[in-house]
């Protein structure tokens, strides 16, 4: 059974500094991985997705995250936080066995302080 | 782009009523789109994998009578919350996936609705 944790449910940074957040996944297959964002009272929005290839994986708002199979981690970084990433993160992962059925991480609340 | 139309965006009702909420893609067929439900301050919860032209299929612990789930066009699912009561009252979100099932697929999210029963 696949499963995913995200280590931290709320991570505060500076405006400007690093973003991490950490996202650890179980899969018996090869994973596929996503990061969500959700703002207040609203759906949720893709950052971005690794299924194959290159394991750098660059997304939208200047995010990106890194697939380590060793490691089963699909950590989600940004280099400079702006006021406007303050919001919930979801990672989620779900593979070709599974096909529709998709299970995200319980979510970390990232606070940017000014 | 994959535009994913949910409404509507809150509702409040008194115990007892019926709620019909929409999930319309507007841009794309959704053979399969999904309903979740969101508690505060908590991930989403798979309630049902909604198949056009076909009946939905229910997570475990899902009331099918409780909640149900049409799909009859490949743009339009809705979820109606019968008789529904104060512990009924969450945030509800639709989403919808393109192409065929094979998991790699992202799927799209509508803006949710919050559905308050009184």
């Amino acid at each position: 059974a696949q499963s995913v944790t995200q280590l931290g449910s709320h991570v505060s940074v500076s405006e400007g500094a690093l973003v991490l957040l950490r996202c650890n996944y179980s899969s018996s297959v090869p994973p596929y991985l996503f990061w969500y964002v959700q703002y207040p009272n609203q759906g949720l929005q893709l950052l971005l997705k690794y299924t194959t290839g290159a394991t750098l994986v660059k997304g939208i708002n200047g995010f990106e995250a890194e697939f380590k199979k060793s490691e089963t981690s699909f950590h989600l970084t940004k280099p400079s936080a702006h006021m406007s990433d303050a919001a919930e993160y979801f990672c989620a992962v779900s593979d070709k066995t599974s096909y529709d059925k998709v299970i995200f991480g319980p979510g970390t609340s990232l606070s940017v302080i000014p | 782009g994959a535009v994913v139309s949910q409404h509507p965006s809150r509702v409040i009702c008194k115990s007892g009523t019926s709620v019909k909420i929409e999930c319309r893609s507007l841009d794309f067929q959704a053979t399969t789109m999904f309903w979740y439900r969101q508690f505060p301050k908590q991930s989403l919860m798979l309630m049902a994998t909604s198949n056009e032209g076909s009946k939905a299929t229910y997570e475990q612990g899902v009331e099918k009578d409780k909640f149900l789930i049409n799909h009859a066009s490949l743009t339009l699912s809705t979820l109606t919350v019968t008789s529904a009561h104060p512990e009924d009252s969450s945030f509800y979100i639709c989403s919808a996936r393109k192409g065929s099932p094979a998991g790699n697929q992202p799927q799209h999210f509508g803006d949710g609705t919050r559905l308050s029963i009184l």
